[in-house]
């Protein structure tokens, strides 16, 4: 079974840049949560979708990021225009209902 | 939300050794579930404990869950040099997110 799957796995952008991650979840999977995760910390939630629906973006920086997840499946999440503070490693997740959730590789964000 | 929190932030050990690590949270949970991050990669998912379980054991791990003191361990037997890595713990409330802790970071020296 193919894992969650995230691109691209690094980016670098200069800020004011606009970026683009994507992720396609387990199949199956109809929940489906994009993280932020800082230099050694843990994991925080940005949005979390069930199916189409984003059911908690209460952690989202409205201002600048924007997600969707058209057809219940795959997710991308934008970043427009980024800031310097917006370098760290965005990871994708999914699940069924709220059970474990599976892990992406994760994408590295650099913004100089 | 329930957010995890480990303890201790960093814990270094001999390959063979048992690695003891501790999760405590605020508030009523359905489950409570153990991940583990090597670096530069995505968090992997080791066991989840029921809030009617005690203690569970999958492997070299063995998990803890005192619901009476809103707390839960992680035990890891016989480390090896590949259980390097962090270690998060998270509380899960039916529908609310996990929130996670900033980990635990295990070294595991051969």
């Amino acid at each position: 079974e193919a894992g969650v799957v995230q691109s691209p796995r690094y980016k670098i952008i200069e800020k004011k840049q606009p970026v683009a991650f994507w992720c396609n979840p387990i199949s199956g999977h109809n929940t489906l949560y994009w993280y932020r995760q800082n230099l050694g910390q843990g994991p925080e939630l940005l949005i979390r979708y069930e199916n189409e629906e984003a059911v908690d973006d209460s952690q989202l920086p409205k201002d600048r990021f924007s997600a969707e997840r058209l057809k219940g499946v795959d997710s991308t999440l934008k970043i427009q225009p980024a800031e310097l503070g917006d370098s760290a490693v965005y990871l994708c997740a999914s699940s069924v209902q709220y059970n474990e959730q599976f892990f992406g590789p994760g994408t590295r964000l650099t913004v100089l | 939300s329930q957010q995890g929190e480990e303890d201790p932030q960093a814990l270094s050990i001999q390959e063979g050794e048992n690695a003891t690590m501790n999760c405590s949270y605020k508030t009523s949970i359905n489950n409570l579930q153990w991940y583990r991050q090597n670096s530069g990669r995505g968090l992997v998912h080791l066991i989840l404990i029921r809030s009617n379980e005690r203690e569970k054991h999958s492997g070299r791990l063995r998990v803890t869950l005192d619901t009476s003191k809103k707390s839960s361990s992680l035990l890891i037997t016989a480390s090896r040099a590949a259980d390097t890595a962090s270690y998060f713990c998270a509380g899960n409330s039916g529908n609310t997110p996990l929130v996670f802790g900033k980990g635990t970071r295990l070294s595991v020296i051969a």
